[in-house]
């Protein structure tokens, strides 16, 4: 049961580039999200969906596109990268709201120069 | 709306001391609380979460939170601190939708030998 997995583990982009992470999840979860961190700032929030198809904005989702084709994947995608989005990303998925905990892939560290 | 603040970005104890990390939380429905934890280069682990009517909340590796809804608290403790425990400890409350959590800046927790 490999939980959540996110693809790539590391990229180093250059500014205006584009590219895609994806997470899966083998949980069978509704809900999805995908969070950044940075120093001293926490996780925020930057999309997430509540099931397949849908999608909804964060806290941070300016610069950033999702989709939920299938239950299982949750895309996040850089149009054109800035510097500014040099971040750790994270995925997390769960079964629903309550005290559902989030269950979280091991992050994809990006720079971009 | 719902917020954590996590008092004190930077703790340190010794080995065998009490381990007290400090949560607050704003909410205007009765919450659900978490504490993760990150260790260095993975994603974040579930310590443990609150549940309804409960007071002291037990969690993995020896962990518990007291919650005081008279002080809108929800502080993490162990009783004598591992070396193990280094890591980066995070508070989260559940938001209004979506069922996104919404995190504390984090604390990081130092183990002195």
């Amino acid at each position: 049961n490999a939980g959540v997995t996110q693809t790539p583990k590391f990229r180093v982009l250059k500014t205006g580039q584009s590219m895609t992470l994806l997470c899966a999840q083998d949980m069978n979860h509704e809900y999805m999200y995908w969070y950044r961190q940075d120093p001293g700032m926490g996780l925020r929030l930057i999309h997430y969906s509540v099931g397949e198809g849908t999608t909804a904005k964060g806290e941070v989702p300016d610069g950033y596109n999702v989709s939920r084709l299938k239950k299982q994947n949750f895309l996040l995608g850089l149009e054109s990268a800035a510097p500014s989005q040099t971040s750790v990303y994270f995925c997390a998925s769960s079964a629903g709201g309550g005290n559902s905990p989030l269950h979280f892939g091991n992050g994809t560290r990006l720079t971009v120069t | 709306a719902q917020s954590v603040t996590q008092l004190g970005s930077h703790v340190s104890v010794s080995e065998g001391a009490l381990v007290l990390l400090r949560c607050n939380y704003s909410s205007s429905v009765p919450p659900y609380l978490f504490w993760y934890v990150q260790y260095p280069n993975q994603g974040l682990q579930l310590l443990l979460k609150y549940t309804t009517g409960a007071t002291l909340v037990k969690g993995i590796n020896g962990f518990e939170a007291e919650f005081k809804k008279s002080e809108t608290s929800f502080h993490l403790t162990k009783p004598s601190a591992h070396m193990s425990d280094a890591a980066e400890y995070f508070c989260a409350v559940r938001g209004n939708q979506g069922g996104k959590l919404i995190f504390g800046q984090g604390t990081e927790l130092s183990v002195k030998p």
